[in-house]
């Protein structure tokens, strides 16, 4: 258990709709990023937070958008979804930043748009 | 353009036997190269962080090793089991890389099978 907590583990949801994904750090991490892996794809870098504020974009589209929160959780907002947003979307936390920072990740939500 | 490419796709051996799986990345300067190992439905959980002045380091009965030169990497696994069966990923953290400081591999799939 990576001690990174991602709900819901899978999410079924029609095009051109909204969902919310939710993700809980380790405790005491401060830095929480979004990777989006699509089926036979790398993960691909979406967005970084730390400590409430935006550290880094990654390739995010303007659909998407995400928050950290006072008590460090994390939102990952989804919006006029296509079928090709369907993906695994996982969460993952760090306690420090720098090169030889480890990153601990969720189990991931599974994305299906129908 | 920063890449990471891992061969080969996809893997099937014997329970008992060894295996080596490659990696080339084109990543210049790069701070570390690290091996996750990904179960499925799960998130990736590392297994080694080399950096460059490294050339192997061992995890039990993984073993990577690295080739700054030829920025090659391989991670051996001896004695395989069932349970390594599993995406292994390999990524490279570029320095001066903007925001997407890692850079994912899409992985290799191996299969253990008795």
């Amino acid at each position: 258990d990576s001690g990174v907590t991602q709900t819901p583990k899978h999410l079924i949801t029609a095009t051109g709709q909204r969902v919310t994904l939710r993700c809980s750090p380790r405790s005491g991490d401060l830095s929480v990023y979004w990777y989006q892996q699509s089926l036979d794809q790398g993960l691909q870098f979406l967005i970084q937070y730390y400590n409430g504020e935006e550290r880094a974009k990654g390739n995010i589209l303007e659909r998407f958008s995400a928050q950290q929160f006072p008590d460090l959780h994390s939102e990952l907002n989804l919006s006029s979804l296509e079928l090709g947003d369907s993906a695994l979307y996982f969460c993952a936390s760090s306690g420090h930043s720098g090169v030889n920072e480890k990153l601990f990740f969720g189990s991931g939500t599974q994305l299906s748009v129908l | 353009k920063n890449q990471v490419e891992q061969s080969p796709q996809s893997l099937i051996i014997l329970e008992g036997k060894n295996c080596t799986l490659q990696c080339n990345y084109t990543v210049s300067p790069f701070s570390n190269l690290r091996w996750y190992k990904q179960d499925t439905g799960r998130g990736p959980v590392s297994l080694t962080i080399m950096t460059f002045s490294e050339n192997t380091k061992s995890n039990g009965r993984y073993t990577a090793t690295l080739d700054a030169d030829t920025k090659q990497s391989s991670l051996h696994i001896t004695a395989s089991q069932l349970s390594d069966s599993a995406s292994y990923i390999c990524v490279v953290r570029a320095p001066y890389s903007g925001n997407t400081p890692l850079v994912f591999g899409k992985g290799t799939r191996l299969s253990v099978i008795a």
